[in-house]
């Protein structure tokens, strides 16, 4: 079955430094893959995308994500955080058999000040 | 555009009760689906239908049933709430099944 591991269940990181958070997928063809991030008690928010083309994807508030076919990864990454994004952050990629998001189980993001 | 709406977006019941969770969507998506949310799991997909008329089920159905009478609205009803089934719930809806619209979602707490 098709799965997502984010191995970093929590990652505490200074404000200005950079950031990447990881995630890998199974999935034999190439995938459908998102980023996903919820702040504390809100919904979610669509960071990035990827579907074909150019595998350094840019997305809202200074994120980006490359998809890397040869270690089945979807890593996003931002230069300088800032305390703003303190949040959980979730990788999904579609499933081939019924189209619906698999979701990893979250990174929570610490920002120390 | 409203987007997703779900009601209520907080809820508590006693163990054996029944209700149902609104999702609504004004987009005109075909595709609809619930999902739960616990600590250290992600999301499971719960529930989803393809349009009007179509139902399946996901990772987690047991408990849960659902039905797609127009293409707006998409409900989740527990039958007989469990403790296991507290969780906060999100509906989504797409048009293409690769771009999804979420809900704020429904905090659900049974005791």
């Amino acid at each position: 079955a098709q799965s997502v591991t984010q191995p970093d269940i929590h990652i505490t990181v200074s404000e200005g430094a950079s950031l990447e958070l990881r995630c890998n997928y199974s999935y034999g063809a190439t995938p459908y893959l998102f980023w996903y991030v919820q702040s504390p008690g809100q919904g979610l928010q669509l960071l990035l995308k990827y579907f074909s083309g150019d595998t350094l994807v840019q997305g809202i508030k200074g994120f980006e994500a490359e998809f890397k076919r040869s270690q089945s990864s979807f890593n996003l990454r931002k230069p300088s955080v800032h305390w703003s994004d303190a949040a959980e952050y979730f990788c999904a990629v579609v499933s081939d058999s019924n189209y619906q998001l698999i979701w990893g189980a979250g990174t929570k993001l610490i920002i120390k000040p | 555009n409203a987007g997703v709406t779900q009601t209520p977006k907080f809820q508590v019941l006693k163990t054996g009760q029944s209700m149902t969770l609104q999702c609504a969507q004004d987009m005109n998506h075909e595709y609809m689906s619930w999902y739960r949310q616990d600590p250290g799991m992600g999301l499971r997909l719960i529930h989803y239908s393809v349009g009007a008329g179509i139902t399946d089920q996901g990772e987690v159905p047991n408990g849960y049933n659902v039905s797609r009478s127009t293409t707006e609205d998409f409900p989740l009803r527990l039958l007989s709430a469990a403790p296991s089934q507290t969780s906060v719930y999100f509906c989504a809806s797409s048009k293409d099944r690769v771009g999804y619209t979420f809900g704020s979602g429904t905090r659900l707490t049974v005791v």
